[in-house]
């Protein structure tokens, strides 16, 4: 099955600064690369995502790079608030099989 | 529009002992999906139903879980009989159509087995 990982695993910043969380994985046949954010005790909530065709997109502070040909994804948080403070998880997939990566855990310091 | 729904949010109960799990995906969503998620670990996925027909159910514990979805709509996941490392944090998860796409997850049902 697909291998999936992210780095780092644990990411402490203050506030106003920026965080980049980088995904990899393994199967050359995935092609959307979503971002999900987890609060404590919450569910998953989609914030950014591309799609294969598509190198990097921006949503207000939160941006998305992607190289297929490196197999890797990257998260990108500028401004960084308190309330950015969570668990964040790639899931990168090929349509057909659905594999999460292990988290990375965001803590902004105010 | 409503969203994911799961029933029971918490249950306890003894190793052993069997327990099921309720969810109701966001309506004309034909594509659902079970996670299993531990403490301090991604969601990693059980089951996945499209309509009523399992399109994967590589990673699920066929000797202890099972998983249905006969109408189409609503699904059940069923524990049977728990164990210690079945703790953990069950979401349910739907989206429109198959083939990658936001998911829309449930607020999940934590169990807890002792």
């Amino acid at each position: 099955g697909e291998n999936v990982e992210q780095h780092p695993s644990t990411l402490s910043v203050q506030e106003g600064d920026s965080a980049v969380i980088k995904c990899t994985y393994s199967d050359s046949a995935s092609n959307y690369f979503p971002w999900y954010k987890q609060e404590l005790g919450k569910r998953p909530q989609l914030i950014i995502d591309i799609r294969s065709n598509v190198g990097e997109k921006k949503d207000q502070r939160i941006a998305v790079t992607l190289n297929k040909t490196a197999k890797h994804f990257s998260l990108h948080i500028t401004e960084t608030q308190p309330e950015d403070s969570a668990v964040y998880f790639c899931a990168p997939t090929n349509g057909n099989q659905f594999y999460f990566g292990t988290g990375t855990s965001l803590t902004v310091i105010p | 529009e409503a969203g994911v729904a799961q029933s029971p949010r918490y249950k306890i109960i003894e190793k052993r002992q069997s327990v099921a799990f309720w969810c109701n995906p966001i309506s004309g969503h034909a594509t659902l999906y079970w996670y299993q998620q531990i403490l301090g670990q991604g969601p990693k996925l059980l089951i996945q139903f499209q309509n009523n027909g399992v399109v994967d159910d590589s990673q699920l514990p066929k000797d202890r879980f099972s998983a249905e979805r006969l109408k189409g709509v609503d699904s059940t996941l069923k524990i049977q009989p728990a164990k210690l490392e079945d703790s953990a944090v069950y979401l349910c998860a739907s989206t429109p159509v198959g083939g990658g796409g936001e998911q829309f997850f449930g607020p999940g049902t934590r169990l807890t087995v002792l």
